[in-house]
């Protein structure tokens, strides 16, 4: 079966410092990567989403980055954080079934930013 | 994608079915809709999908109309468990696959 993971957990940063955020998934190839992030209180943003090794597409301007150094490997990157980076960051992967071509989204456990 | 309108809120008590209806008048015909929810401080967690048949699984059950124009989701039997907000999301069929998330509905199941 298929799982996702992402860490750290929990992370708080202060404002200008570097973010390294990583989502790994283990037990299928070739997925489609996304990361969302969620303020407090909101709805889901798509931010980046991949469908393959070094291949990025940005949903929203800001001073985030994705990279995918490997087919399960996604990593979410900010040389310098602001206050409004603060939100959970959720990652998610998809697989297009060969059955029914329909894809679905499965999402990780999330990361807690806090940048103080 | 369709814009999907739900309810802000909703109640339900513990056994009872819980029917949380969703509106996608705008939706097109290869426009799947699906359902998501979210426990607090969790990610989201995938529940079912549908294009024009009702759907069934282990989780619940999506009825959709007709039309194509709204459809209910449905928990028969609600645990405390269940609390959480629901989401009801259209989307495209294959490829990249963008869910645009709305505010969703926030069930609460109550002893």
């Amino acid at each position: 079966s298929q799982t996702i993971h992402q860490w750290p957990a929990t992370l708080v940063q202060p404002v200008g410092s570097p973010l390294s955020l990583e989502c790994t998934v283990e037990g299928t190839s070739n997925p489609n990567l996304y990361w969302y992030r969620q303020a407090a209180g909101r709805g889901l943003q798509l931010l980046f989403y991949s469908v393959g090794i070094g291949q990025i597409s940005s949903e929203v301007p800001q001073n985030l980055s994705a990279s995918r150094p490997q087919d399960r490997q996604f990593i979410l990157s900010s040389k310098k954080l602001l206050l409004s980076d603060s939100g959970f960051y959720l990652c998610a992967w998809s697989a297009i079934p060969w059955a029914s071509g329909q894809e679905t989204q499965y999402f990780g456990p999330g990361t807690r930013l806090l940048v103080l | 994608d369709a814009k999907t309108t739900q309810p802000t809120s909703m109640d339900c008590a513990e056994g009872r079915a819980a029917n949380l209806p969703c509106n996608h008048s705008t939706i097109s015909g290869n426009e799947y809709v699906y359902w998501y929810r979210q426990i607090h401080s969790q990610g989201p967690q995938y529940i079912i999908h549908g294009l024009k048949n009702n759907e069934t699984n282990e989780m619940a059950s999506l009825i959709i109309t007709e039309d194509r124009k709204s459809s209910t989701l449905i928990l028969p039997h609600a645990t405390l468990r269940d609390t959480a907000v629901y989401y009801c999301i259209s989307s495209l069929s294959g490829g990249y696959n963008k869910l645009i998330f709305g505010a969703g509905t926030r069930l609460a199941v109550h002893p």
